[in-house]
């Protein structure tokens, strides 16, 4: 079966720090990667999504940055951690074909301070 | 842009009362919907799906029937348990090329009571 790995849970970094967050996905190849935020009392916003090896989509300007260095790794990174980077930060996969759902994550908790 | 409208939370019930969780989207094609849960901590899960009207999506006691004609995919239960206590998104999705790009609502939070 396939799983999918996030980590880590929890991390507190002060404004101005690097950040990375590492997703894995097993148990399936040429998956589908995204990176979600969900801010307090907020939905969901799609940041990246990655079809592929070293494709990446950002679908909002912003402080951070994604990439797939291996078919089933995604790693969000920033170079210098804003206070509004804070949130809680959902990695996802999808199977290619039409209408498969996503499988989430446990999420990582950023506190920016 | 394609968009999805739930009813704000948070939903508190009595067990083994009754539940509607409002969900209604704009889109442009035949989308895909979805209703997700997220339990305290965790990322989401999915619940339900329906791919075209009239489908109905159901798993673990919850329903949802998709209705074009009213653009709305509402989600309910007959009797919920306390262990029901999460966080609802409803989503849609106009993936055509495999890739699904999924718009979700706010999310409603229920919170069940004993």
């Amino acid at each position: 079966s396939q799983t999918i790995h996030q980590w880590p849970a929890t991390l507190v970094q002060p404004v101005g720090s690097p950040l990375s967050l590492e997703c894995t996905v097993e148990g399936t190849s040429n998956p589908n990667l995204y990176w979600y935020r969900q801010a307090a009392g907020r939905g969901l916003q799609l940041l990246f999504y990655s079809v592929g090896i070293g494709q990446i989509s950002s679908e909002v300007p912003q402080n951070l940055s994604a990439s797939r260095p291996q078919d089933r790794q995604f790693i969000l990174s920033s170079k210098k951690l804003l206070l509004s980077d804070s949130g809680f930060y959902l990695c996802a996969w999808s199977a290619g074909q039409p209408n498969s759902p996503l499988h989430f994550g446990n999420g990582t908790r950023l506190t920016v301070t | 842009g394609d968009s999805v409208t739930q009813m704000e939370g948070p939903v508190t019930l009595s067990e083994e009362a009754f539940l509607t969780i409002n969900c209604t989207y704009t889109a442009t094609g035949y989308p895909s919907l979805f209703w997700y849960v997220q339990y305290p901590g965790e990322g989401l899960q999915l619940l339900l799906k329906a791919t075209k009207a009239d489908d109905k999506g159901s798993n673990k006691g919850f329903e949802a029937t998709y209705r074009k004609e009213t653009t709305s995919f509402h989600l309910e239960k007959g009797s919920v348990q306390v262990s029901d206590s999460a966080v609802y998104f409803c989503a849609l999705s106009e993936g055509q090329t495999g890739f699904q790009k999924l718009v979700f609502g706010t999310g409603t939070r229920l919170l069940v009571s004993p």
